[in-house]
This record gives C-alpha cells, structure tokens and sequence, in this order.
C-alpha cells in the first residue's frame, strides 16, 4: 500500500483554468502539507493542515486553496491557473510536530500552457 | 525560526571515493534534522534522521551523519560513491516547539563520474 498517495502525476492545462490535485495518506497522521518544487528543486512549504488548523504560507497566492475533508485527505484547488504555476507540488504528512520525518507523495507535475 | 544551509548547490566525486554534502541549520528549538533523496523524476526518500538520540545517525545505503551542536552542522558522508548515488539530496529541520513544519534547504547535487 502507498503510504501518501497523490493524483494525478501530470496535469496539463491551460492558463485560466481550475484544477484541484488529490491527496490522502494511509499512515494515521495528524498532519498534512503541500510543498512545490521549482524549477531550481527548490521545495517551499504551501501549506500545513493540523487537525483542522492551517497554516498558510502568506507568499503563496490565494488562488490556491487546500481542502481537507477528513484528517486522511489534503486536497491542493488551484484557481485561474497561471503560467508561473508550473512547478512539481508534493503532499507529505508526519505523525508529531516536528519530531518525526515527514512521508512524501510521488508528486504531481503541473505544467500550464 | 528556522533555516537550513546547504553550502554546496553541486558535489561531483568519482565512483569509490568518498561523499561528503554538507548542512549548517539554525533553530531556535531543539531541531529534529533529516536528509532526504530525490533521484530523477521521483518522490522524496528518507536517508536519515536525527531526532535527538545518538548524534551519529547510520541510514540507508551506507549513509550517515553527525549532528553537531557547537558548529550547528549536519553534514551527510559516505565512505564510498555508487554511480546509483547520483541525486538531489535535501538538508531538512524541523522543531517542536518552534516551526515544526519541515524546512528544506535548497539542495545538493551529487554527481557521480565513473
């Protein structure tokens, strides 16, 4: 079984569009994230969900929106996409703040045209 | 506060000598450190990690790290590179009582000549 799963592995789709990147964990954590990696691999916390507290990274624009419908599920919507956000977006979760090592999805690759 | 400095962006050894990545952080907690590797096209895996227990860590596929206080350093060694070494390896912190959310540093690419 996967520990973090995300779908789909590629999304390509045009500038302006709506699309949401799916993401759930079966290992029983209590914390989930969103990370993008650049261009350059850099990776940058998005967001952190912890039992319905989110911490949003004030860079990140509001066009991108996490929704968790369970503690099992962090789900990434991204509104009227752009070409800047072309990136790689990581899930991940952990069991305890800070004191555990973080599982990480397999990634999806966003490409905007 | 917390930050991760990854002092080479590039490491290129040949194939059976050693690797060494290095990692300086900055916490103002009691850090939980890891590194992780990204091959290619792939997800994230964990090497290693260092959650306050013993300061040398032994991790997968002979890697390892020493946790260093006095120089605030984490730096990852291997005493002999495989050409399947070949990566990007990430310098992580995390803190509870602080940021706990994972902060990466920007990476190292290791490089591999036969």
């Amino acid at each position: 079984d996967t520990a973090v799963s995300q779908t789909p592995k590629y999304l390509v789709t045009q500038m302006g569009n709506d699309k949401s990147i799916k993401c759930e964990q079966n290992l029983g954590h209590d914390t989930m994230y969103w990370y993008k990696q650049d261009s350059k691999k850099f990776l940058k916390i998005m967001f952190s969900y912890n039992n319905k507290e989110l911490i949003i990274n004030e860079t990140v624009p509001n066009r991108f929106s996490p929704k968790s419908p369970d503690k099992a599920h962090l789900n990434l919507h991204i509104n009227s996409l752009e070409l800047g956000d072309s990136a790689v977006y990581f899930c991940a979760s952990s069991q305890v703040r800070g004191n555990t090592e973080a599982f990480f999805g397999q990634g999806t690759r966003l490409t905007v045209v | 506060a917390q930050s991760v400095t990854q002092l080479d962006s590039h490491v290129s050894v040949s194939e059976g000598t050693p690797v060494l990545l290095r990692c300086n952080y900055s916490s103002s907690y009691s850090p939980s450190l890891f590194w992780y590797v990204q091959h290619p096209n792939k997800g994230l895996q964990l090497l290693l990690k260092y959650t306050s227990a013993a300061t040398l860590v032994k991790g997968i596929n002979g890697f390892e790290a020493e946790f260093k206080k006095s120089e605030t350093s984490f730096h990852l060694t291997k005493p002999s590179a495989h050409m399947s070494d070949a990566a990007e390896y990430f310098c992580v912190v995390s803190a509870s009582g602080g940021s706990y959310i994972p902060t990466f540093g920007r990476g190292t690419s290791l490089i591999v000549h036969p």
